[in-house]
């Protein structure tokens, strides 16, 4: 069993909600990651955060707002997003940046 | 770009068949990471393994075996005995610090 945990697993929304996508890890890693993969593609990397502050940040438009309150919790606030934005968001952890340990994923399908 | 290529995108075995996947990639790095990973239909990506750069032994864990040669920038993963649970998606990728560069998957299906 993967020791990261996303919430929630599925999640639908419409292109005017405000909802949140929530990772934890109790694996005591000081790195964190959002990483977004759609169908029959590679994950694509998103945001890094290390011991607790941004350090990666690749392009990402603004409808999509990382936040990490502490060490072992890691959100992402999503805002205005459009159909094209429904994919699966996997959150990963990792110790000394090298092995990267991630979730089971949340699918979040945007109507 | 520094890429990783998986030319296989999808291959079907019959259960107990030994299966290769393939994995080349490129990188101007002397120092770096080589990683499979599993991602079944649930979504999860399992950590399969890691190699570092600098050794070249090859690694068997159980029905799993990982041949990594730098001279031809491959490091392939062979399933012996293969079973319908190995059907999944694996990902071959490249790693620095904080950072993986994946391949495009190959999806193995096998029936039984």
């Amino acid at each position: 069993d993967t020791e990261v945990t996303q919430t929630p697993k599925h999640l639908v929304m419409g292109m005017t909600n405000k909802k949140s996508l929530k990772c934890e890890q109790h694996m005591g890693h000081r790195a964190m990651y959002w990483y977004k993969q759609k169908a029959k593609k590679p994950p694509e990397l998103m945001f890094v955060y290390s011991y607790e502050k941004l350090s990666i940040n690749e392009s990402v438009p603004s409808r999509f707002s990382p936040e990490c309150p502490n060490s072992s919790l890691l959100n992402l606030h999503l805002h205005a997003l459009q159909p094209e934005d429904s994919a699966l968001y996997l959150c990963a952890s990792s110790q000394e940046g090298v092995s990267i340990y991630f979730g089971e994923g949340s699918w979040l399908t945007v109507v | 770009a520094q890429k990783v290529t998986q030319a296989q995108t999808e291959i079907s075995v019959v259960e107990k068949e030994d299966v290769t996947l393939d994995c080349v990639y490129e990188t101007r790095d002397t120092t770096y990471y080589l990683f499979w990973y599993k991602q079944p239909p649930s979504g999860e990506l399992v950590f399969l393994i890691r190699r570092n750069s600098f050794d070249e032994q090859n690694e068997i864990s159980g029905r799993y075996s990982w041949n990594f040669q730098k001279s031809t920038s491959s490091f392939n993963f062979t399933i012996t005995a293969s079973q319908v649970v190995d059907s999944a998606v694996y990902f071959c990728a490249r790693g620095g610090f904080q950072k993986l560069v994946f391949g495009t998957g190959t999806r193995l299906l096998v029936s039984p």
